[in-house]
């Protein structure tokens, strides 16, 4: 079964254009993670935010947790024709084990 | 520094047939988890190794088997395959025994006909 849903499934902007994809999961958690995969090849760990953390920023990436909705946000400045790929959250599910969503494909038009 | 590494990178079987995918984790990992991620989907664990020993599994049949080795690299093997193990099956490694962050090898992509 899949823990975290992310929305939308698919993304489609201009380049320069910000990015916003959200995940939303059902059971507590103590930490979210978000990946990117290129073209159905392996991933790419972006950032980890913890169940106390509110905020975490990256580079580029700017990541949010409300744990109180149980959701979490991904947002990609300035995006790049680069930044085009599948985003993934995932959750854990007991002590190793983390369940990943079905992902957003974003798409940046050059 | 060698990143994940797995082999093959693309395999055809039929059904019914066995397959074994290998896995070499990242310079200092010492932990690999298996994940089978079919086509427009998440990766879904299958199971992970640490010191040796598969610590947790995913929802999958008794036909999914691993093994580690000592210098901790892996195989994944699927006996009687269906054609619903065509996927791509990625290999995740980190330290520790964490989970937290890992790297992940390109995958190796199974098509059974």
């Amino acid at each position: 079964s899949q823990q975290g849903e992310e929305d939308p499934q698919a993304l489609s902007i201009q380049e320069g254009e910000n990015a916003t994809m959200n995940c939303s999961y059902k059971t507590s958690i103590n930490n979210l993670q978000w990946y990117r995969q290129n073209s159905g090849r392996g991933l790419v760990h972006l950032i980890l935010i913890r169940s106390n953390e509110r905020e975490k920023h990256s580079g580029r990436l700017r990541v949010t947790l409300d744990t109180s909705k149980k959701s979490s946000s991904l947002l990609i400045t300035a995006s790049r024709a680069a930044d085009t790929a599948s985003y993934f959250c995932a959750t854990p599910s007991g002590t190793y084990k983390y369940i990943f969503g079905t992902g957003t494909r974003l798409k940046v038009l050059a | 520094d060698a990143g994940v590494t797995q082999s093959p990178t693309h395999l055809i079987k039929t059904r019914g047939q066995q397959v074994t995918l290998r896995c070499s984790p990242k310079s200092g990992h010492d932990t690999v988890s298996w994940y089978q991620q079919a086509l427009g989907q998440g990766p879904q664990f299958i199971f992970q190794y640490y010191e040796e020993e598969e610590r947790q599994r995913g929802n999958f049949p008794d036909r999914f088997s691993g093994h580690q080795f000592p210098n901790y690299s892996s195989e994944l093997n699927v006996n009687a395959l269906l054609l619903g193990d065509s996927a791509l099956y990625l290999c995740a490694s980190s330290w520790g025994g964490s989970t937290e962050t890992q790297y992940f090898g390109p995958g190796t992509r199974l098509l059974v006909l």
